[in-house]
This record gives structure tokens, C-alpha cells and sequence, in this order.
């Protein structure tokens, strides 16, 4: 079945650090891939998606690319603030007729001042 | 501006006794879902609604139950609580069936069952 893998957390990071956070996935056929971000407290909230191959997806300085060929969709942003620190989680469509999302476990990201 | 909201926010109840999870959304979105979000799980699809009178198991249904009278509420029953369920519950809704994906999430509820 479908499913996403991200990379463990914590993450943490200086502030102006540079930012990855690995996901990858298992799908079959062509499903959309997204980034939510859950600040502390709150619900999730969508930070960016692609709905195909070579995409990239975009959002408050974070970005992330649909690799078909090595099945990923890392975040990544070149320089992090502390009011980026949340929880960020990779997710996929079920595709065809269902707005069914599959999530990753999440990946903590701390940035200190 | 149109919400969605989930109700108590926070709840401590015995294990057996019943307890229901308020969502109500004014967005009038036809598709509305419940998660579990558990340390080291993410998030997990509990049941879902494509609409009135609609509803579908998720991956971890069991001791869970739906009900959808109506567009803006998908209120989700816990039979007979169990520790198992101590949990937070996020409410999300969508607009349409399509796989666009974008879901908005209410504030979650936090439910303790000792």
C-alpha cells in the first residue's frame, strides 16, 4: 500500500541554518505530495504541495521537488527562523476519487536564536 | 471568516464511559475526516464523510463510530473509552472529492482516559 517515510527528529538548528527534512514515499500510480506544518497548539496547516513529476512546490521560503525516479519530495529552506519551529509533516493523495491524505510520523524542527 | 471548530478542546473521562468529539465546519465542504495523532504514528485516518449520510472506516476505526446528519458537523463517538484512546483528535474537512489534497485542520482535542 501507499506510504511516506520521513527522516526522525528532533531537528535542530541555529537560526539562518540551512533546512532538509527527508521524505520519501511507496505509491502506485501518481500521487499528489504535500507538506503541512503544525506550529505548537495548533491544527496542521497545508505548507506546500506538487501534483507532478518535476514540480516544486513553494511557501515562506521553504521548497520542495517531486522526484519520481528516486520516489522523494525532501524540504528544504536555505535560511530558518525561530518562528519555524513546529512540526512538519510529509503527506500524500490516495489519488483518483478521494482527497484521502497518508501522513509521515512528523519531523520536530527546533531553531534556536 | 469561515472555520472549523472541535469541541471540548480537552477531556479526561473513565475508561468504558461514552464519549463524543464535536467538528462542526461553516465552510459547507462535502468531505470531512477524523485523525489520531499519537507520538511516533503521525497522524492516522480514523473514519471519513464524502458527504450527508456518507460515511467510511479509516485505517484505525476500531471502537470509533460516525455519523453525518448534516453538511457542517461529523461528530465522532468513542463507544466505550478505552486507555488506548487516550490520543489528540483532529477534525479536517475538504471541498472537494478530487485529489487536490489540501485538508483544513480544526485545533484538536485532546482526550485523557484513565
Amino acid at each position: 500500500g501507499n506510504s511516506v517515510t520521513q527522516m526522525e527528529g528532533p531537528v535542530t538548528l541555529s537560526e539562518e541554518a540551512f533546512l532538509t527534512i527527508n521524505c520519501t514515499y511507496t505509491a502506485t500510480g501518481y500521487p499528489s505530495l504535500f507538506w503541512y506544518v503544525q506550529y505548537p497548539g495548533e491544527g496542521l496547516q497545508l505548507l506546500l504541495k506538487a501534483t507532478k513529476a518535476d514540480d516544486k512546490g513553494s511557501n515562506k521560503g521553504f521548497e520542495a521537488t517531486y522526484r519520481k525516479e528516486t520516489t522523494s519530495f525532501h524540504l528544504e529552506k536555505g535560511s530558518v527562523q525561530v518562528s519555524d519551529s513546529a512540526v512538519y509533516f510529509c503527506a500524500l493523495s490516495g489519488g483518483g476519487a478521494t482527497n484521502k491524505l497518508i501522513f509521515g510520523t512528523g519531523t520536530l524542527l527546533a531553531v534556536q536564536p | 471568516d469561515a472555520e472549523i471548530t472541535q469541541s471540548p478542546r480537552h477531556k479526561i473521562t473513565e475508561t468504558g464511559r461514552q464519549v463524543t468529539l464535536a467538528c462542526h465546519q461553516t465552510w459547507n465542504h462535502n468531505n470531512m475526516f477524523w485523525y489520531r495523532q499519537d507520538l511516533g504514528h503521525g497522524l492516522r485516518l480514523i473514519h471519513y464523510s464524502y458527504g450527508v449520510h456518507d460515511t467510511n472506516k479509516g485505517e484505525v476505526s476500531d471502537g470509533y463510530s460516525v455519523s453525518r446528519s448534516n453538511t457542517e458537523d461529523l461528530p465522532l463517538t468513542l463507544e466505550s473509552a478505552a486507555s488506548s484512546q487516550t490520543s489528540v483528535y483532529f477534525c479536517a474537512s475538504s471541498p472537494d472529492r478530487g485529489g487536490t489534497g489540501e485538508l483544513f485542520f480544526g485545533e484538536g482535542s485532546r482526550l485523557t482516559v484513565l
